[in-house]
Formats: C-alpha cells, sequence, structure tokens
C-alpha cells in the first residue's frame, strides 16, 4: 500500500448506530487530517493532529469523535449522526502540521449515509 | 477572515482549447496558494502551488497558475484541454503561522467535450 487509504470506502448508517471511520497513512508523516467535502459546501477542515496530538478542532460537534492512536492511523469514530451529516470524509496527511506549504495528501475518502 | 472564491462552479471547453479555471482569495496577508484535483471517486490530488518566488507556478499535467498579488487572484491555465482533464477542480489558500490549515474554494467542475 503506497499513499493515505481509508476504509470503508462507503458506510451507510441508522441514527443511532455507532462506527467508525479509518485513515492510515504510508508516507512517514507527522500530520494527519480529517475534511468533511459535503455536496453543496466546501471542503471544510475539522481536525488537525500532529505527532498523535490533536491541534486543532473546527468547531465539530462532539458526536464525531477522532482518535490518532499513533502518527500513521487515524480514526473518525461517528455515533448518533444526523442526516445532514452524510457528506464525503477526506483523510489527508503532511509532513509538518507547522509548515504551511507543506503539501498535504489525500485519501479516497469515505462516502457516509445517514439514514 | 480568509476565504476563496472560484467563479464558475461548472466550465466546460472543447478538447484542445484553452482551459481557465478563476481563483480569488481574500486575505490581509499573502498567502500560499494550491491547485488540487479530484477526479471521480478519488481523493484530492496537487497540481501545483505557490508560496514564494517566481509568480507563475508550474504543476502536472502541463496546467500552470499565475499569482498576482494586485488582483488577489491564482487562476488556473491550460493551453489545450484534454478528455482526460475532466474533473473536479480546488482552489485553497493556506496562512503562514498556526498550523497548515487549507480554506477550500467551492470548486470548478470542468467538463471536456469533443
Amino acid at each position: 500500500e503506497t499513499g493515505v487509504t481509508q476504509t470503508p470506502r462507503h458506510l451507510v448508517m441508522g441514527m443511532t448506530n455507532k462506527k467508525s471511520l479509518k485513515c492510515e497513512q504510508h508516507l512517514g508523516h507527522n500530520a494527519m487530517y480529517w475534511y468533511k467535502q459535503s455536496a453543496k459546501k466546501p471542503l471544510e477542515l475539522m481536525f488537525v493532529y500532529s505527532l498523535e496530538e490533536r491541534v486543532e478542532n473546527n468547531s465539530v460537534p462532539s458526536r464525531f469523535s477522532p482518535e490518532c492512536p499513533n502518527s500513521s492511523h487515524l480514526f473518525l469514530h461517528l455515533h448518533t449522526l444526523q442526516p445532514e451529516d452524510s457528506a464525503l470524509y477526506l483523510c489527508a496527511s503532511s509532513q509538518d502540521p507547522g509548515i504551511n506549504t507543506d503539501t498535504q495528501y489525500f485519501g479516497p475518502g469515505t462516502r457516509l449515509t445517514v439514514l | 477572515a480568509q476565504s476563496v472564491t472560484q467563479l464558475g462552479s461548472h466550465v466546460s471547453v472543447s478538447e484542445g482549447a484553452l482551459v481557465l479555471l478563476r481563483c480569488n482569495y481574500s486575505s490581509s496577508v499573502p498567502p500560499y496558494l494550491f491547485w488540487y484535483v479530484q477526479y471521480p471517486n478519488q481523493g484530492l490530488q496537487l497540481l501545483l502551488k505557490y508560496t514564494t518566488g517566481a509568480t507563475l507556478v508550474k504543476g502536472i499535467n502541463g496546467f500552470e497558475a499565475e499569482f498576482k498579488k494586485s488582483e488577489t487572484s491564482f487562476h488556473l491555465t491550460k493551453p489545450s484541454a484534454h478528455m482526460s482533464d475532466a474533473a473536479e477542480y480546488f482552489c485553497a489558500v493556506s496562512l503562514s503561522g498556526g498550523y497548515n490549515k487549507l480554506i477550500f474554494g467551492a470548486g470548478t467542475r470542468l467538463a471536456v467535450h469533443p
């Protein structure tokens, strides 16, 4: 595997379910990100992790709970979601979150549908 | 607050024609500027970026963009469109200081017809 991978690629869940999205980067990077891509809104940054420490939470509701057990893995735990949370969730990584010129490398995303 | 505006949510060109995708930003300080491309069912891929130095930036697949500070613009161009260029294109900015946070425009979907 190379680059940034995400599983599952598609997920359908009810509003009372609990599920998790997984992201793995094989680039040796120190920073990982979660973005939300909705149909009618620009990509929104949700969370930033630097060396497993959350350094940015962009006013995301608590029904989204990120976890970064090591610098290669990032999870997004979901519970009691709303239909408006249906979106494409993209994971990205970069070498150093403190370098604003760093390229972010994106995974293919998880298409989430909340019924 | 900084923002990114992409004029035209949909652009259609003929194969072989010039591609011009517009991006304007609002920022009190010159930002770092990026163009990403997203093909169907894929994540975003960097096309090119401007950080400092030469204002005309060349990227992959024959694309280039010019940073014009006076116009707060970073338009993306390609002299001759190819069918494989059909995708969605996103302009993004990042400011110095703080963490590497990308602020994206709404995207422009490019269609290329024969």
